[in-house]
């Protein structure tokens, strides 16, 4: 059984801290690992896909790194803002054919207190 | 165009209905997934079409029936589901480009199902 695995489970931030929080995947058989973003009654949102050992990616004040060999990506919000509360969601792609299978990690929920 | 659609947004059935979610996507992606999502658990993975040929079945009960009627939708029918089958069902898609690409889901706004 595959397990990843996200931490913390929740964050309650102010407005203009910057946070952080980790995915934890197998670090066998890797092919992929994307991240998304779900806001409540939207759907979820990919915000990035990786694939490389040492792939830094970055999308205005948000950032993700991945470290294949330890099997960990994490993800920082830098200068958070209340529509950043969402719920960030790590998917593992453990199988890559015509399609992307991926496992769902259980998400951290972040609050960003105005 | 960057939408998945999916419909009916809420549905209510009784364990001896049959009822059907549908779900649209008109970006030329030719791998389409459907997920299970429980309350405060991570979707979980049900079917994956390739191509219109189903590719995965996650050992879902017979119960749920999907189909691929063309490329641009997927469809879920429902009969005689059981109260432990009300959650959120998502769809999404993807292109498929083969082993070289590695491509973001985009997903749907799921249905909100509740069996009773």
């Amino acid at each position: 059984i595959l397990n990843v695995e996200q931490s913390p489970q929740s964050l309650h931030v102010q407005e203009g801290d910057s946070t952080n929080f980790t995915c934890s995947f197998p670090s066998s058989n890797f092919y992929a690992l994307h991240w998304y973003r779900w806001e409540t009654a939207k759907s979820p949102e990919a915000l990035f896909v990786m694939t490389l050992n040492g792939d830094e990616k970055k999308k205005g004040r948000i950032s993700a790194t991945l470290n294949t060999k330890e099997g960990y990506s994490y993800l920082y919000i830098k200068g958070s803002q209340p529509e950043d509360s969402a719920t960030y969601l790590c998917a593992f792609g453990k199988m890559k054919t015509s399609y992307d299978k991926v496992i769902f990690g259980p998400g951290t929920s972040l609050s960003v207190i105005p | 165009d960057t939408e998945v659609t999916q419909t009916p947004k809420h549905l209510v059935m009784g364990m001896t209905n049959k009822k059907s979610l549908k779900c649209e996507q008109h970006m030329g992606h030719r791998a389409m997934y459907w997920y299970k999502q429980k309350a405060k658990k991570p979707p979980e993975l049900m079917f994956v079409y390739s191509y219109e040929k189903l590719s995965i079945n996650e050992s879902v009960p017979s119960r749920f029936s999907p189909e691929c009627p063309n490329s641009s939708l997927l469809n879920l029918h429902l009969h005689a589901l059981q109260p432990e089958d009300s959650a959120l069902y998502l769809c999404a898609s993807s292109q498929a480009e083969g082993r070289s690409t590695y491509n973001e889901q985009f997903f749907g706004p799921g249905t909100r199902l509740t069996v009773l």
